[in-house]
């Protein structure tokens, strides 16, 4: 059981825009920042969003976080196929000494 | 450009120790801008952050594994290690590496290695 909550699944046909939740709580999301990680098949992980709402250098302008309170979002907009990946949540959380803690991923299918 | 490798056995037994190694390369280990941490992540689940080194020797763990995990760090090599006792299946997973980056992405693990797969069987 993950300590920040993803919905196992989400799918969008090119084109589309489609969002992503990650749900924490006051230790996690809703007093540090949130970052996002793009997982292509077989790969490793790749930071995708940064400080709730920034983008590494030459990650395309499509994906965009935000956070309100004790929950983030990831959207992605102009949905293409190459986005088909696993999409993770993370974020410090203040409980017992301190920790990093991941959402469970979000399969994405670009049907 | 800075690169990750890890590096180990691929099979340790049950009961024994889970030994890696990440080799930084193109950059310096030792840099005050950054931690150096381990992520696992289990056949066909989510990653688990183990835990982070300064350059200094400074570490923090996961809690839920505080009790079975060393890191250190030799800059000497540009290298950091990670040791975990007495693994049990449960501990099967692609383990990364990671640089942490503390100022320019404000804590974020910016670069990672390629991942190494560890298997506990007997």
């Amino acid at each position: 059981q993950s300590v920040l909550t993803q919905p196992p699944s989400a799918s969008g046909t090119p084109g589309q825009r489609v969002t992503i939740s990650c749900s924490g709580s006051s230790s996690n999301i809703g007093s540090n920042t949130v970052n996002w990680y793009q997982q292509l098949p077989g790969t490793a992980p790749k930071l995708l969003i940064y400080s709730n709402n920034q983008r590494p250098s030459g990650v395309p302008d499509r994906f965009s976080g935000s956070k309100s309170g004790t929950s983030a979002s990831l959207a992605i907009s102009g949905l293409q196929s190459e986005d088909e990946a696993d999409y993770y949540c993370a974020a410090w959380d203040d409980s017992l000494n301190g920790s990093w803690v991941f959402g469970g991923g979000t399969k994405l299918t670009v049907l | 450009q800075l690169q990750l490798q890890e590096s180990g056995p691929g099979l340790v037994k049950p009961s024994e120790t889970l030994s890696l190694t990440c080799t930084v390369s193109g950059g310096s280990i030792s840099s005050s801008s950054y931690y150096w941490g381990w992520i696992r992540q289990p056949p066909g689940k989510g990653l688990e952050w183990i835990g982070s080194i300064y350059y200094s020797g400074s570490t923090y763990y996961n809690p839920s594994l505080k009790s079975r995990v060393t890191i250190s760090v030799d800059t000497s090599k540009n290298q950091f290690s990670l040791k975990l006792s007495s693994v049990t299946a449960a501990d099967t997973a692609v383990y990364y590496c990671a640089r942490l980056d503390i100022v320019a992405t404000n804590d974020a693990f910016d670069i990672w290695g390629q991942g190494t797969m560890v298997t506990v069987s007997s």
